[in-house]
């Protein structure tokens, strides 16, 4: 199975901060990731698919990149309603594997 | 508006078994594949399962296989989990979510994302 991990694993930042948030697979999954955006009591919310394709909706601070092994979550300038749990997801393969999470709080 | 509302979750003795149902409305359902997907309570996200629209395809967890079981109604636009032999560490709230549409590219269709989650049903597993 492909294992993915997110760096880092907690991150405190201030409103207006740049965030990178790193996940990395354990194989190649091509540009087969995306990322959620979770609060607390909600269901995920998708935010990026194939790598860097932002889903409709979702504001332009938010971006993707990567290909491979490595890929990155960048938020330009955090805003107050960004603080919540980011995951990461394959979808090269089943099993449909998500990352160990990353919360972003405020400093 | 695409709208996914899960029901059937509560509380159940281990070895006790528990359907859960996903009712989908606001897009052609028999067009989509679905997924189940948990979150055990202060953990993260963990698929469960996956089911291609025509019901050919079906994906399990190594958690969940041989115990839980997928399956939908296209007529109904109803996606369904059955649950058997539960234990304490299936005690989670249960999402059912959307596939994306696939992107396909020189014969081979591949899944993107999930899109739609609903709003998840909790289901406890205790004596």
């Amino acid at each position: 199975d492909i294992q993915l991990t997110q760096s880092p694993s907690f991150l405190s930042a201030s409103v207006g901060d740049r965030v990178t948030i790193t996940c990395r697979a354990s194989q190649g999954i091509s540009s087969y990731l995306a990322w959620y955006q979770q609060k607390p009591g909600k269901a995920p919310k998708l935010l990026i698919y194939a790598a860097s394709t932002l889903q409709s909706g979702v504001p332009s601070r938010f971006s993707g990149s990567g290909s491979g092994t490595e890929f990155t979550l960048t938020i330009s300038s955090l805003q107050p309603e960004d603080f919540a749990t980011y995951y990461c997801q394959q979808l090269n393969s089943y099993r449909f594997t998500f990352g160990p999470g990353t919360k972003v709080d405020i400093k | 508006e695409v709208q996914l509302v899960e029901s059937g979750g509560g509380l159940v003795k281990p070895g006790g078994s528990l359907r859960l149902s996903c009712a989908a409305s606001g897009f052609t359902f028999s067009s989509y594949s679905m997924n189940w997907v948990r979150q055990a309570p202060g953990k993260g996200l963990e698929w469960v399962s996956s089911i291609s629209s025509s019901s050919s395809y079906i994906y399990y967890a190594d958690s969940v296989k041989g115990r839980f079981t997928i399956s939908r109604d296209n007529a109904k636009n109803s996606l369904y989990l059955q649950m058997n032999s539960l234990r304490a560490e299936d005690t989670a709230v249960y999402y059912c979510a959307r596939d994306r549409p696939k992107y396909c590219s020189g014969g081979s269709c591949y899944h993107t994302a999930f899109d739609y989650w609903g709003q998840g049903t909790l289901v406890t597993v205790s004596s």
